[in-house]
């Protein structure tokens, strides 16, 4: 089956600051996702990221805010700029492999920012 | 604009049967994945359906009515590691994942 990896497994940040994540899928993807789930809640999607292309933010989010890059086919980041607590989630990224309907998701980034 | 609607929370014993709803206001529609997360881990896939009826994997099927804007998962033989978070998605034309809120299990002994 599919892996998809993600740096940090989580991180303590101080407020102000910036995270960058990183999403490794082991084979080649046309679109990325990235998702944040706060504690109990549903998955948010941030944006879609595809190779070649500026990310397509959802409503709410901003790229200044997050921005993101897709270098090639298998890696993607993800930053938090200029954190505050409200940023605190756990921010999962996602791609659907092989042309199945089956999206497998990274084992999430739990990010705290005091 | 994209809302699906699904249960907060549903308690059932082990060995039971157990169907969780979930109503959706999508345009493009494509299909409807349910999705499972235990607690600290990943979503993890368990079915999809694009078109009428019912899909059966193992214990859980999927159900879904395109014109009725409806679906349900159905566990069934429960055990106690079906205690988890349960989340329908709607996939639409563009490629992407809309998340219900997701509904808590509790499965008792």
């Amino acid at each position: 089956s599919a892996v998809i990896s993600q740096k940090p497994s989580r991180d303590i940040c101080q407020r102000g600051t910036s995270l960058t994540i990183q999403c490794q899928v082991d084979s080649q993807v046309t679109m990325m996702f990235w998702y944040r789930q706060q504690p109990g809640q549903s998955l948010t999607l941030i944006a879609t990221a595809n190779q070649g292309s500026e990310a397509t933010y959802e409503s709410g989010f901003v790229i200044d805010k997050f921005p993101i890059s897709r270098p090639n086919l298998t890696f993607s980041t993800l930053t938090v700029s200029n954190m505050s607590p409200e940023d605190s989630s756990i921010y999962l990224c996602s791609a659907f492999i092989g042309g199945s309907y089956e999206q497998y998701f990274g084992p999430g980034t739990r990010l705290t920012v005091t | 604009g994209q809302s699906l609607e699904q249960p907060s929370e549903v308690t059932a014993v082990e060995g039971a049967i157990v169907q969780i709803n979930c109503t959706y206001q999508t345009s493009g529609f494509y299909g409807l994945s349910w999705y499972q997360q235990h607690d600290g881990g990943a979503p993890t896939f368990l079915s999809y359906n694009a078109l009428d009826g019912l899909e059966e994997t193992g214990r859980f099927s999927s159900f879904l009515s395109r014109s009725d804007s409806y679906g349900y998962l159905l566990l069934q033989e429960l055990q106690m590691k079906d205690s988890a978070s349960y989340f329908c998605a709607v996939s639409s034309n563009t490629g992407k994942l809309i998340f219900g809120q997701g509904t808590t299990l509790q499965v008792k002994p």
